[in-house]
């Protein structure tokens, strides 16, 4: 079974500043997809980045960068020139990449993260 | 493009009853996975419907049951409420089932059993 573990349960980070999130998840599976969601305080979850196991290169969306270790089992986030609005909850999730059976997101328990102005 | 919704908002019910959460995919997709995500906690998956069909179920009691329809919209059914059901309930649609596909999530309802 996959698990995804989150270690910071909170965080923050002064506007302008860089945050780095941590995220551990276990799978004996060569092909999936590791997520990063965010959570504001309104509730919708909003995909932040994705990242393909089978990809070397990392992921990069804007100000949102991924540090993705395969053999280390980590897939980290950085946030560069933080922002009051990156003010949320963030979830590392899982999904396997087979092509049978049930897709589903195994998430980590969060990591609360406050920018401060 | 309609994004994915959510009724009703929030819920409050007595422990004992049934309760019924709807979900409206987004435009065409046609699968629907339905997560409860109590609080502090990361979401944990109850079940996902494609094209009608259940297609898998997480560590939840058969009192959590769903259905899909022709629309692909989607109900949350939960029997004998408990308080521990208490938690967000949060549907995500997505188009296929083939790993990697995002799937878009909705508001969520927020159900309290006292």
């Amino acid at each position: 079974a996959q698990t995804v573990t989150q270690s910071q349960p909170e965080m923050s980070v002064q506007e302008a500043e860089t945050v780095t999130l941590s995220c551990t998840y276990d799978t004996s599976e060569n092909n999936y997809y590791l997520f990063w969601y965010k959570q504001p305080p309104s509730r919708q979850m909003i995909l932040v980045i994705r990242q393909e196991a089978y990809k070397q290169q990392n992921a990069t969306e804007n100000r949102f960068s991924v540090n993705f270790q395969k053999a280390a089992k980590s897939f980290s986030l950085k946030i560069s020139d933080s922002q009051l609005g990156d003010t949320a909850m963030y979830f590392c999730a899982f999904m396997k990449g087979s092509t049978s059976g049930t897709y589903k997101y195994i998430f980590g328990t969060g990591t609360r993260l406050k920018v401060l102005a | 493009e309609t994004g994915v919704t959510q009724s009703p908002t929030h819920l409050i019910k007595t422990r004992g009853q049934q309760v019924t959460l709807r979900c409206s995919s987004q435009s065409g997709h046609n699968t629907v996975s339905w997560y409860q995500q109590a609080l502090g906690q990361g979401p944990q998956f109850i079940f996902q419907y494609y094209r009608e069909e259940e297609n898998g179920r997480g560590n939840f009691p058969p009192r959590f049951s769903g259905l899909q329809f022709p629309n692909y919209s989607s109900e949350l059914n939960v029997n004998a409420l408990e308080l521990d059901d208490s938690a967000l309930y949060l549907c995500a649609s997505s188009w296929g089932l083939r790993g990697g596909y995002e799937q878009y999530f909705g508001p969520g309802t927020r159900l309290t059993v006292t």
